[in-house]
């Protein structure tokens, strides 16, 4: 079965508006989660590190007050592109890690600004 | 700054045929290496998981080999079939378990019946 679940699956939103992109992991407590950005024919880009209990730690070039991260559980981390823009139109994955072992990702949240 | 190359970007093959994708990074101090798979507007499955002391991993009728010290890695995938169409993506795990993964842009596989 699934490890890590995203809501929502897709949305649509008009410029300038905020929208919230929850990731769930379903298998086991992460005190760490992964938001990665992907463009069409890109690469996932790792954009920030979600911790539980303290600041996310942004990668270079990502905004962090544009894209805001809470991780308030062991289970469940939230990313909010604020005043979103249509160049924020993308594939957002998040990602569990259970140590050394493998990374989980979640199905993905398509994002469409007009 | 590491670097993950897949080549090629994309490959169609007739069913049942054997083929090999190939990965290059360029900085071989990595922790270990995934093989991801990725349906069209879809999350990533994770196929094979690669420690960087080991040489490779099989499932089913997947192999991945890593060379570390010469920063390659392959995906060989027998007897192929249309159900295996899918981006194929490569990462490298940098700095320790905690490290980043760093991906390549991946392998558009297309397997006709």
């Amino acid at each position: 079965g699934a490890v890590v679940s995203q809501h929502p699956s897709r949305v649509i939103c008009k410029s300038g508006t905020s929208v919230k992109i929850e990731c769930r992991s379903l298998d086991f407590q992460a005190t760490t989660m992964f938001w990665y950005r992907q463009f069409p024919k890109q690469s996932l880009m790792l954009m920030a590190t979600s911790n539980e209990g303290s600041k996310a730690t942004y990668e270079q070039g990502v905004e962090k007050d544009k894209f805001l991260i809470n991780h308030a559980s062991l289970t469940l981390s939230t990313l909010t592109v604020t005043s979103a823009h249509p160049e924020d139109s993308s594939f957002y994955i998040c990602s569990v890690s259970r140590g050394e072992y493998e990374q989980y990702f979640g199905p993905g949240t398509r994002l469409t600004v007009t | 700054k590491q670097e993950v190359t897949q080549i090629p970007a994309a490959l169609s093959v007739p069913e049942g045929e054997n083929l090999v994708l190939n990965c290059s990074f360029t900085d071989s101090a990595i922790y270990n290496l995934q093989w991801f798979r990725q349906d069209p507007g879809k999350g990533l499955t994770s196929l094979l998981l690669i420690q960087s002391s080991q040489r490779e991993q099989t499932s089913g009728r997947l192999n991945a080999s890593l060379d570390k010290s010469s920063g390659r890695s392959t995906l060989y995938i027998a007897a192929s079939q249309p159900g295996d169409s899918a981006t194929y993506l490569c990462a490298v795990r940098d700095g320790g378990s905690q490290g980043n993964l760093i991906f390549g842009k991946g392998t558009k596989l297309s397997v006709k019946p």
